[in-house]
């Protein structure tokens, strides 16, 4: 399976630090998506990075991915409390279906 | 505001009853799916529609029956559900990209709780 695997599970910061979170994959893919899902809602898309992209930065949010290890890593600096939610990491591979981890819940105190 | 609404928000139905959710999509999307979320379990994929035809069906029982009438609409009907099927369900679209699944678009669910 090429299912993603966040972790940690569950991660508490205080507000204005920076959370990091990883997510690691078993197969090849062609992408890999992070997701945000406040509690009870709908997922919303946060960033897409290409297997051939190392890098990629959003607003506060900063994505690596390392293909020949398998993994890749959300940052969000600056923390605050309107972050907490859920994270979630979603591979792709050609025109099969995302898969979804298991996702990290974040909460942010202030 | 994604683009993809869904009704109703919550429903409460006994195991005796037909209900449908309803997915709209208006984005242009040429994919539709449903997933099923549990509490303290991974996102489920249900079924997944592509230009209308169903492409996935990841062996959902027979109590959950989708329809994909056009591009914008998705339906899944529901008849004799389980307690266990009690779960927010999720509808999403996307647009095929030729580096690999675009990304996801979502609705805000439906919350079921089957009595």
């Amino acid at each position: 399976s090429q299912q993603g695997e966040e972790d940690p599970q569950a991660l508490s910061i205080q507000e204005g630090e920076n959370a990091t979170m990883n997510c690691s994959y078993k197969t090849s893919i062609n992408n890999l998506q992070w997701y945000r899902q406040n509690s009870g809602r709908g997922l919303v898309h946060l960033i897409l990075i290409r297997s051939n992209e190392r890098e990629k930065h959003s607003g506060r949010l900063r994505v690596t991915l390392d293909t020949s290890k398998k993994s890749s890593s959300l940052l969000i600096t600056a923390s605050r409390a309107a972050d907490t939610a859920s994270y979630f990491c979603a591979t792709g591979e050609g025109n099969t279906p995302l898969v979804f981890g298991k996702g990290t819940r974040l909460s942010v105190i202030a | 505001e994604t683009g993809v609404t869904q009704t109703p928000r919550h429903l409460v139905m006994g195991m005796t009853n037909k209900k449908s959710l309803k997915c709209e999509q208006h984005l242009g999307h040429n994919a539709m799916y449903w997933y099923k979320q549990s509490a303290k379990k991974p996102l489920e994929l249900m079924f997944v529609y592509s230009l209308e035809e169903r492409v996935e069906n990841n062996s959902v029982p027979s109590r959950f029956s989708p329809e994909c009438p056009n591009s914008s609409h998705l339906f899944l009907h529901l008849h004799t559900l389980q307690p266990e099927d009690s779960a927010l369900y999720l509808c999403a679209s996307s647009q095929g990209r030729q580096w690999g699944p675009g990304e996801q678009y979502f609705g805000p669910g439906t919350r079921l709780t089957v009595t």
